[in-house]
């Protein structure tokens, strides 16, 4: 079992609110990402990060951020929630085999 | 053009069914392959790795051509747990690139 924990599992929240979901990692991987799901869809990649101070905007234009300042860890930021950003955020991490991921967070902007 | 595609689906099998799933790929140059299990809200989760000489976990079997860039995973005497949307995820293999996903292939297994 990967060991890699998202919190919080469910969010509901007003527009305008600054949110930061929580990623972490015990495995030590380099390798962390952040995809965005809607339900009945593809997976898309939003940031990902090749280790500590390394971060990169993925395929899917995003209006969050993250950071990477220890290995285990990488939260994603919403400065500013609108319900456009509601969806299932998933991270994972990787470390030359295959992709881990965290149960993700439901997120719902209202 | 995708640069991963699989069969579009749903496929609705009776338990007990062997099925058969197909994936292919565009980038030549991809090295790692990988199948996943994603079950309804829930995060993907590995379910095989996929070597050129094929591999076989218990009712699953993945077979990789590379000459042909095509990806197969076949489940035999399917359960009612087996029900997901099967993911097939290919990565280039250099350092800065990353995973690809296919959009998936959804199995539902009826008694």
């Amino acid at each position: 079992e990967a060991d890699i924990y998202q919190t919080p599992r469910y969010l509901v929240i007003g527009t305008g609110k600054k949110i930061t979901l929580e990623c972490s990692q015990t495995m030590g991987h380099d390798k962390m990402y952040w995809y965005q799901q809607d339900p009945g869809m593809e997976l898309h990649l939003i940031h990902y990060s090749y280790g500590v101070n390394s971060t990169e905007k993925g395929d899917l234009s995003s209006e969050s951020t993250v950071s990477r300042i220890r290995t285990e860890h990488f939260p994603l930021t919403l400065e500013s929630a609108r319900p456009s950003h509601t969806s299932q955020y998933l991270c994972a991490s990787s470390q030359g085999g295959g992709l881990f991921f965290g149960s993700g967070t439901q997120l719902s902007v209202l | 053009r995708k640069e991963v595609e699989q069969d579009p689906g749903p496929f609705n099998v009776p338990e007990g069914a062997t099925v058969a799933f197909n994936c292919t790929y565009s980038n030549s140059a991809s090295q790692s392959f990988f199948w996943y299990r994603q079950d309804c809200r829930k995060e993907p989760k590995l379910l095989m790795s996929v070597y050129s000489s094929g591999n076989e976990d218990g009712r699953f079997t993945a077979q990789l051509n590379r000459a042909s860039q095509y990806i197969s995973l076949l489940i035999r005497d399917s359960k009612l747990s087996d029900s997901a949307t099967y993911l097939c995820v290919v990565s280039p293999g250099d350092y800065g690139q990353n995973f690809v996903f296919g959009p998936g292939t959804r199995l539902s297994v009826l008694p």
